[in-house]
């Protein structure tokens, strides 16, 4: 089990590009989650997903799309890219979304927009 | 609103000595709290959960509603242990789901 996976690694952007980030779980969840991490932030929450079928916005949703592909995949797109975007992108998982689950978490996308 | 603070953004201590880590939250309901965990160029992974009352890698959490507080703690700190640490709160997000809201983190450094 490969658990949640994440490309790219690392992605370099200039203003105004555009991009895909691609998430995938192999663990069966029903939800998955997108997250940013910034210095002294914390990790905030994008957007996710309870199910297949259904997206919701999560604390910082402005300047992202997501698309809950299938129940495995999960992307999160950045249509016109800002110096603000430059983070560390999460993906993660959890069985139901439920209140005591617990998330699994990919190993980050580090993006920086100049 | 759901709110998770963690007041210390570094903490220092020496190895063998007790390790305790704040965490104090905002919650209108009965919370559901964890504790996830960084290590140096690994993904973050959950320590433990307040639901398990369990102890993992010598760290205990205990849940104080009086205080809204979850601090981590450890008697006996080891190098190990050095990493980002995550308090975060299971609430309701009003969409039919659960949300993980997380605090900004403390970095906690074992010193040799």
């Amino acid at each position: 089990n490969a658990g949640v996976t994440q490309t790219p690694k690392f992605q370099v952007l200039k203003t105004g590009q555009s991009m895909t980030l691609q998430c995938a779980q192999d663990m069966n969840h029903n939800s998955m989650y997108w997250y940013r991490q910034d210095p002294g932030m914390g990790l905030r929450l994008i957007y996710y997903s309870a199910s297949e079928g259904t997206t919701d916005k999560g604390e910082v949703p402005n300047g992202y799309n997501v698309s809950r592909l299938n129940k495995r995949e999960f992307s999160l797109r950045l249509e016109s890219a800002a110096p603000s975007q430059t983070s560390v992108y999460f993906c993660a998982s959890s069985r139901s979304g439920s209140e005591t689950d617990t998330q699994y978490f990919g190993p980050g996308t580090r993006l920086t927009v100049l | 609103a759901q709110r998770v603070t963690q007041p210390e953004k570094l903490l220092s201590v020496f190895k063998g000595a007790p390790v305790e880590l704040k965490c104090n939250y905002s919650y209108s309901g009965s919370p559901e709290l964890f504790w996830y965990v960084q290590y140096s160029r690994q993904r973050l992974q959950l320590l433990l959960r307040h639901i398990s009352r369990e102890s993992i890698k010598g760290f205990t959490a205990d849940l104080n509603k009086g205080e809204t507080s979850f601090h981590l703690k450890k008697p006996f700190a080891q190098e190990e242990d050095s990493a980002m640490y995550y308090c975060a709160l299971s609430g309701f997000s009003g969409a039919g789901s659960y949300q993980l809201t997380f605090g900004k983190g403390t970095k906690l450094s074992v010193i040799p």
